[in-house]
């Protein structure tokens, strides 16, 4: 089946440090999307990505969608202790209906 | 605008009983989701819904486990006779009719422990 990687798989930075990840999949993906989930809590949307080569920014988040529509990477920038957390990239393809692919995550914490 | 509501949150079931998870779409969604997170992992697709419709379930165990989304109320997951390999978090998900259909919003979740 598809499947998304996801690095890093976790990340130990200082807080005002920026921060990196991304996915990567053999497949074409349309549409490309970014959650964080909390303990205990569901995904929430981060940004979402539609078309290959869009750039998006929500805040001090940035994400872009690969021109081969195989890769996304996420920016976190000047990062602060409530990005705490666990990010997934998600992808949608055209073969997969409406289904998401999920990434295995990235666990980021901060040291203030 | 609420969001997506999913009951209960926690759910304790012995071994062979029956567990039934509740979704509500945000307003205005009419596709739901359900996908299945085992701990330090990803999300997982399990089924995708419309009313009165199952579109894909391609991710469904073949036993034991089925889906529906009737005309009026909630989406339901039902597992019957839990093992204890069911342990896990399922999310719904919803995404709207118009728009963009494929930006999919998730619930808090039900957290099901089968002792």
């Amino acid at each position: 089946g598809q499947q998304l990687n996801q690095s890093p798989q976790s990340m130990f930075i200082q807080e005002g440090e920026d921060v990196s990840m991304n996915c990567t999949s053999s497949s074409i993906f349309n549409t490309w999307l970014w959650y964080k989930q909390d303990p205990g809590e569901g995904p929430v949307l981060l940004i979402a990505l539609y078309k290959a080569g869009e750039l998006t920014s929500n805040g001090r988040l940035t994400a872009q969608f690969g021109i081969t529509r195989k890769d996304s990477f996420l920016n976190i920038s000047a990062s602060i202790p409530s990005d705490v957390g666990i990010y997934f990239c998600a992808g949608q393809s055209l073969q997969g209906a409406q289904k998401l692919v999920f990434g295995q995550g990235t666990r980021l914490t901060i040291n203030p | 605008n609420a969001g997506v509501m999913q009951n209960p949150r926690h759910l304790v079931r012995r071994r062979g009983q029956e567990a039934r998870l509740r979704c509500s779409p945000m307003k205005g969604h009419s596709h739901v989701y359900w996908y299945r997170q085992l701990p330090e992992e990803g999300l997982k697709f399990m089924v995708y819904l419309q009313k009165e419709n199952i579109i894909d379930e391609s991710g469904m165990p073949k036993e034991r486990f089925s889906a529906e989304f009737p005309k009026e109320g909630p989406s339901i997951l039902r597992i019957q006779q839990v093992v204890r390999g069911d342990s896990a978090a399922y999310f719904c998900a919803s995404s709207p009719v118009t728009g963009r259909t494929d930006t999919q919003y998730f619930g808090p979740g039900t957290r099901l422990t089968v002792l």
